[in-house]
């Protein structure tokens, strides 16, 4: 069974750092993309960012480019994200998603970790 | 980036009822060396993360009840929930994977009449 399980999120200043974590279990890892996708409170779903599972191509919102840094240890079957310079505007919900065998399409989601970002 | 809009931005339907979700992107999402759609659809009741339901436009994910269905092509899509169940009240979205900055639509929210 698959299992994505996130951690990290917490309370920030505007303009602080936070490091978010994505535990995966239950498949291949090195197989698959994995992503972030966010949730603000009230609101819709935002993609945020994607590493590719051989971990040679990322990609970003234009939300959070030049802030946001997407990484995986393949070693821990964990999927991070860096983010820094926060903003006000990025707090929501944070999930981990695993691409299906169907590239680009999300078939596990994690629970999510809250960031809120307030002074 | 590719803007995906849906519509209505919510609805409601009785019981038993048809109900009817569109999707329309800023370009196509057809690909024409498979000949493709390059878009999904997921709900996501409160509370909880969102669940795959379709892809490739119209191919329901292992476990979906039959009563949704997906069609279109190019830049029009539809969700379509052919009769209306209480567990059925919950967010939708579609989401392209056409580029790989995949983007979703606003969500278009089911309620019981």
């Amino acid at each position: 069974e698959v299992q994505l399980e996130e951690s990290g999120g917490n309370l920030v200043q505007p303009g602080g750092s936070l490091r978010l974590s994505c535990a995966a279990s239950g498949f291949t890892f090195g197989n698959y993309a994995m992503s972030w996708v966010r949730q603000a409170p009230g609101k819709g779903l935002e993609w945020v960012s994607l590493m590719s599972g051989s971990e040679t191509m990322s990609y970003y919102s234009d939300s959070v480019k030049g802030r946001f840094t997407i990484y995986r240890d393949s070693s821990r079957n964990t999927v991070y994200l860096q983010m820094n310079s926060l903003r006000a505007e990025d707090t929501a919900v944070y999930y981990c998603a695993k691409d299906g065998v169907v590239r680009g399409v999300f078939d596990s989601w994690g629970q999510g970790t809250l960031v809120t970002v307030s002074s | 980036d590719i803007v995906m809009t849906q519509s209505p931005d919510s609805l409601a339907v009785s019981l038993g009822e048809r109900a009817s979700i569109n999707c329309e992107s800023s370009q196509s999402v057809l690909s024409t060396s498979n000949n493709k759609n390059y878009l999904a659809w997921y709900q996501q009741k409160p509370g909880q993360p969102p669940k795959l339901l379709i892809y490739w436009a119209s191919t329901r994910e292992s476990g979906v009840p039959d009563r949704f269905s997906g069609s279109g092509s190019g830049t029009g899509f539809t969700l379509t929930i052919s009769s209306l169940q209480a567990e059925d009240v919950a967010v939708y979205y579609c989401q392209q994977y056409y580029d790989s900055r995949r983007t979703f639509g606003q969500g278009t929210k089911v309620e019981i009449k």
